[in-house]
């Protein structure tokens, strides 16, 4: 069965400094990644797909899969990146089904 | 974008009884619907995979005649807490993807906080 870590539950950075938020899985086949990221007071949305190989909002994420790991990372943070994220995983197989990491609360200091 | 309500956001209930909650996709059609639980300070937990016009599909360890998950229009899927306890409050947060073969992206609902008193 597939797995997903977030090893630190908490990353506090002040305004302007890097942060990266860690994520590795478990899978034996070839998944699907992605970052979720949730506000306070509002729903999960999706910040990140692998494949896109995009940037959002300063946000960059590499698929490493010799070391499966996708980590998430932003050169300078901003006080509203503040939130709570989530590194998730599926496999088409399994019909689109997310499995969630346990979540990373980014506080951003001014 | 696409949106998907919840109803209720909130709802307090005793014990024993049971409590509907309703997850609506409101301008998209969604053949497939997700349920997560969501503890204090946890993550989501996928409860069961709901497919319109068929039964869900249950995670291990979800008793599926608690969790009552009806699919019966392409907008709209139940979750019924059947007799529940003070053990099933939590937060209930579902999801759709919208139709087409090559839809991926979940679309998250705000959640229903459930109490069980």
């Amino acid at each position: 069965a597939q797995r997903v870590t977030q090893p630190e539950k908490l990353l506090s950075v002040f305004k302007g400094a890097p942060v990266e938020l860690k994520c590795n899985y478990s899978y034996s086949g070839s998944p699907e990644l992605f970052w979720y990221v949730q506000y306070s007071r509002q729903r999960l949305q999706l910040l990140l797909r692998h494949i896109s190989r995009e940037s959002i909002k300063g946000f960059t994420a590499d698929l490493n899969k010799g070391e499966t790991s996708f980590h998430l990372k932003k050169p300078f943070a901003q006080e509203e990146d503040s939130a709570m994220y989530y590194c998730a995983l599926t496999v088409k197989a399994a019909g689109n089904k997310l499995t969630f990491g346990g979540g990373t609360r980014v506080l951003v200091k001014p | 974008g696409a949106v998907v309500s919840q109803h209720p956001s909130w709802v307090i209930c005793k014990s024993g009884t049971s409590v509907k909650i309703e997850c609506r996709s409101l301008d998209f059609q969604a053949t497939t619907m997700f349920w997560y639980r969501q503890f204090p300070k946890q993550s989501l937990m996928l409860m069961a995979t709901s497919n319109e016009g068929s039964k869900a599909t249950y995670e291990q360890g979800v008793e599926k005649d608690k969790f009552l998950i009806n699919h019966a229009s392409l907008t709209l899927s139940t979750l019924t807490v059947t007799s529940a306890h003070p053990e099933d409050s939590s937060f209930y947060i579902c999801s759709a993807i919208p139709g087409g073969a090559y839809s991926y992206e979940q679309y998250f609902g705000p959640g229903t906080r459930l109490t069980v008193t």
